[in-house]
């Protein structure tokens, strides 16, 4: 079936340093979603993207997903504190009838941010 | 609008004991969708459901088993408790669920296996 790999699976910045999670996979997706979860909490949904090249910004934040939709990348500027937490990517797994109710995570990248 | 419950949010059971959790989705949300979720093999999907029906399951043991009310409220069952059943239980809601629709996530049902 199909996988969403991420990577790093850790990363260990000082505050103010840029930091960046990729994520692939081995299908063509047809969107990408990406998910934060703080220490102790549950996920969040941050964003979706749907186009090829796609490049979409919150704040401090960008997500691209990449031109033939197999890899997208979560960009973060100057970390904060705040940015402390697990970012996952998640994609769909076509099944045979063609539907996409699965959700398929990859494993998460921990960013953990020294003040 | 309130956000996904679940209950009960922490649970102790023994090895071979059966468990049920239960996960009620934002109003007006019509998909439920279950993840197992361990340090080892990160998020991983259980079941989803959409109207009382299951749409899709995933790669786990028949002792897994869900289902979902009129209401959107859904439980999850798990029969026969293994050690390695211990991990946190998370339901998502969605309006209409499958991949292109944002997913609400509740706070978790944390089990430990003893």
């Amino acid at each position: 079936g199909q996988q969403v790999m991420q990577i790093p699976q850790y990363q260990h910045v000082q505050e103010g340093e840029d930091f960046t999670t990729y994520c692939n996979s081995s299908t063509t997706l047809s969107n990408i979603q990406w998910y934060k979860q703080r220490p102790g909490g549950h996920p969040v949904f941050l964003i979706q993207l749907v186009k090829s090249g796609e490049v979409k910004k919150q704040k401090r934040l960008t997500f691209q997903f990449g031109e033939a939709k197999k890899n997208s990348s979560l960009h973060i500027t100057a970390t904060q504190t705040t940015d402390v937490g697990t970012y996952f990517c998640a994609g769909p797994e076509n099944n045979s009838g063609g539907s996409n109710y699965k959700l398929t995570f990859g494993k998460g990248t921990l960013l953990t941010v020294n003040p | 609008k309130a956000g996904v419950t679940q209950t009960p949010r922490y649970l102790i059971k023994t090895r071979g004991q059966q468990v049920t959790l239960s996960c009620s989705p934002i109003s007006g949300h019509r998909s439920v969708s279950w993840y197992q979720q361990t340090p080892g093999q990160g998020l991983q999907f259980l079941f989803e459901y959409f109207s009382e029906t299951q749409r899709n399951k995933g790669n786990f043991p028949g002792r897994f088993s869900g289902r979902q009310f009129s209401n959107s409220r859904s439980e999850m069952n798990v029969s026969t408790l293994e050690l390695g059943d211990s991990a946190l239980y998370l339901c998502a809601s969605s309006l209409y669920g499958g991949s292109s629709y944002e997913q609400y996530f509740g706070p978790g049902t944390r089990l430990t296996v003893t």
